[in-house]
């Protein structure tokens, strides 16, 4: 079945940086856009960017854009997202989810938390 | 760009139904068909429910439906049961990302 595994969250001062990564599983990760989504705590879902199936196209929320790069290595069925320069304001769960039909996002991970805070 | 607007709670009792709001501009849910919703239980990895505006993934059940009309989207879920109280969000394409709704916290009676 598919699978969507994130890790690398932790607690990091702000203007640090982190990578998280996605590692896939029970698909053809090769052929799928995938996505970054995020939830801060006690606050609704924010999407934060998105890498084409093979990795040609990225495109970023405005919060991000500048700070966060998504990039993906197909061999190893995993999508990264460096981010740098956090903010408290990052501080979210982040989720990976994989593109479905048309434009939607047909299967998520369980997340990895993300604490910016001196 | 701002998140599309949701109601931010609905309830129902078991059997009911419900119908929650999705409201956009033409440059998102009204531009183009591609509105999905989510659900979300605490602790646990969102649910895709609708995609395409009104297409149901597999497994999911025919109780819930979903609809557009200008830039309005909505979700309904008929014969409410216990396990459909959970926050429900939209999500619409737009040319350069996607947004969310503020999301619904849906309070089954």
């Amino acid at each position: 079945q598919v699978q969507l595994v994130e890790s690398g969250g932790g607690v990091v001062q702000p203007g640090r940086s982190l990578r998280l990564s996605c590692a896939a599983s029970g698909f053809t990760f090769s052929s799928y856009d995938i996505h970054w989504v995020r939830q801060a705590p006690g606050k609704g879902l924010e999407w934060v960017t998105v890498i084409s199936y093979d990795g040609s196209n990225k495109y970023y929320a405005d919060s991000v854009k500048g700070r966060f790069t998504i990039s993906r290595d197909n061999s190893k069925d995993t999508v990264y997202l460096q981010m740098n320069s956090l903010r408290a304001e990052d501080t979210a769960v982040y989720y990976c989810a994989k593109g479905g039909s048309g434009w939607c996002m047909d299967a998520w991970g369980q997340g990895t938390t993300v604490t910016v805070s001196s | 760009q701002s998140a599309l607007t949701q109601p931010a709670s609905v309830s129902g009792s078991p059997g009911q139904s419900i119908t929650i709001s999705c409201t956009g501009t033409s440059s998102d849910v009204g531009g183009y068909d591609f509105v999905s919703w989510y659900q979300l239980h605490p602790g646990k990895a969102p649910r895709l429910m609708i995609y395409d505006v009104s297409n149901r993934p597999s497994g999911v059940s025919n109780r819930f439906s979903g609809s557009k009309s200008g830039n309005t989207a909505s979700l309904t879920i008929s014969g409410l049961q216990a396990e459909d109280e959970a926050d429900y969000y939209c999500s619409s394409f737009t040319l350069t990302s996607t947004i969310f709704g503020g999301g619904t916290k849906l309070t089954v009676l």
